[in-house]
């Protein structure tokens, strides 16, 4: 049963940078894509992008100046990096593991969630 | 990329059948059978319920199925239950490779 565990800092100022991490426990963290998604109060979900194990990132358009996100095999985890936060950047962040294979499309199992609140 | 259009809000009594949209183009929705339906409950993290347009993933109910018709999707809920209240959002690959998600549907047992 995989599961993920993701934790960072909850409260930022504006331009600052956003991290955080998840962790993968109980399954294999080299078969698949992982990925970030975010969700501002309220409001509903945004695909931040995805890596692989071996490292390929596929960001949205939107975000893809500010983000990246990385991998450590070693220790089954992958990261995210968001630079010169905003208020609009405040949201529920989740890590979320893909499929396998590209092209396809689903996340399953999520993380339990990190807020990440921007505010001076 | 917009958000795939899904309405704000469903609703039915207990027993009865409702049914989601999701709408998107020729670039997304209409271009792969790659569409997923996701569950989320107040205040957790969402769960999948559909892959691949209709397939169900090991411990969803029968209950939930999944279709596609062009560039619009959807989710049917039959049999609705009190724990069927809930939001639903549908996804879906996209030409560039990235993914998109619904507006979100918030469904109402009455």
């Amino acid at each position: 049963q995989v599961q993920l565990q993701q934790w960072g800092a909850g409260l930022l100022k504006p331009s600052e940078t956003l991290s955080l991490t998840c962790d993968v426990y109980g399954g294999s963290f080299s078969n698949y894509y992982w990925n970030w998604i975010r969700q501002p109060p309220g409001k509903g979900l945004e695909w931040i992008g995805e890596i692989s194990h071996s490292g390929s990132t596929n960001y949205i358009s939107s975000l893809k100046s500010r983000v990246t996100i990385s991998v450590d095999t070693s220790k089954s985890q992958f990261s995210l990096k968001l630079t010169s936060v905003t208020a609009a950047d405040t949201a529920v962040y989740y890590c979320a593991r893909g499929p396998s294979i590209l092209p396809n499309n689903w996340f399953d199992p999520w993380g339990q969630g990190t807020l990440v609140t921007v505010s001076s | 990329q917009s958000a795939l259009t899904q309405p704000a809000s469903v609703s039915g009594s207990p027993g009865q059948s409702i049914t989601i949209s999701c709408t998107g183009t020729n670039s997304d929705v209409g271009d792969y059978n790659f569409v997923s339906w996701y569950q989320q409950h107040p205040g957790k993290a969402p769960k999948l319920m559909i892959y691949d347009v209709s397939d169900r993933p090991s411990g969803v109910s029968n209950r939930f199925s999944g279709s596609k018709s062009g560039n619009t999707a959807s989710l049917t809920i039959s049999g609705l239950q009190t724990e069927d209240e809930a939001d639903y959002y549908c996804s879906s690959y996209t030409s560039s490779s990235t993914r998109v998600f619904g507006t979100g549907t918030k469904v109402t047992v009455l």
